[in-house]
């Protein structure tokens, strides 16, 4: 049972380079979502996919983009990257679909991002 | 706006202490609330959700209560063990909506 799988773990990037980050779940999950994590913030939502062919802004979406691959693909891609972006990110997926309340979320093992 | 705000952001305790961590929510109309464990380095692992219509649920020894109406919720944990150290994370849902808001967590150490 893979659950959510997270390519690379670890990224050096100089500021201004470009990359892809990748998520995949095979779970069968309809939500993905990415998120970074700051020392003393917590988590916070970068953009979600609310089901295959959707994807929305979440809190901070500036610097980034997202496809939908299909059902079991959602990637993040940073166009030129900065200092700011340094950060440890995660993907996670949920079956949620809008109508049950007891849809958790499951994590990827995370990127450590690093931008010099 | 949705905030969630997690006291202390860090706790010392020895092995066997009972102890409580906290957690409370700006916006009282949440889909449910889940509390979450993360070790160093790794991802987040889900411990105990709590629907909106719950008022507590429970796991080994772990318990996990929820008033809406005080926009609070707490995770009770029973004779700890040094295992235990961890970051623990509470995030909630709110209605209608799919994402999920998160505090920035209780990093917890138990002493052997």
């Amino acid at each position: 049972n893979a659950g959510v799988t997270q390519t690379p773990k670890f990224q050096v990037l100089k500021t201004g380079q470009s990359m892809t980050l990748q998520c995949a779940q095979d779970m069968n999950h309809n939500s993905m979502y990415w998120y970074r994590q700051d020392p003393g913030m917590g988590l916070r939502l970068i953009y979600y996919s609310a089901s295959e062919g959707t994807t929305d802004k979440g809190e901070v979406p500036n610097g980034y983009n997202v496809s939908r691959l299909n059902k079991r693909e959602f990637s993040l891609r940073l166009e030129s990257a900065a200092p700011s972006q340094t950060s440890v990110y995660f993907c996670a997926s949920s079956p949620i679909t809008g109508s049950l309340p007891n849809e958790k979320l499951f994590f990827g093992s995370g990127t450590q991002l690093s931008v010099l | 706006k949705q905030e969630v705000t997690q006291i202390p952001a860090a706790l010392s305790v020895p092995e066997g202490e009972n102890l409580v961590l906290n957690c409370s929510f700006t916006d009282s109309a949440i889909y449910n609330l889940q509390w979450f464990r993360q070790d160093p380095g790794k991802g987040l692992t889900s411990l105990l959700l709590i629907q909106s219509s719950q008022r507590e649920q429970t796991s080994g020894r772990l318990n996990a209560s929820l008033d809406k109406s005080s926009g609070r919720s707490t995770l009770y944990i029973a004779a700890s063990q040094p295992g235990d150290s961890a970051t623990y994370l509470c995030a909630v849902r709110n209605d209608g909506g799919f994402k999920t808001i998160f505090g920035a967590g209780t990093r917890l150490f138990v002493k052997a």
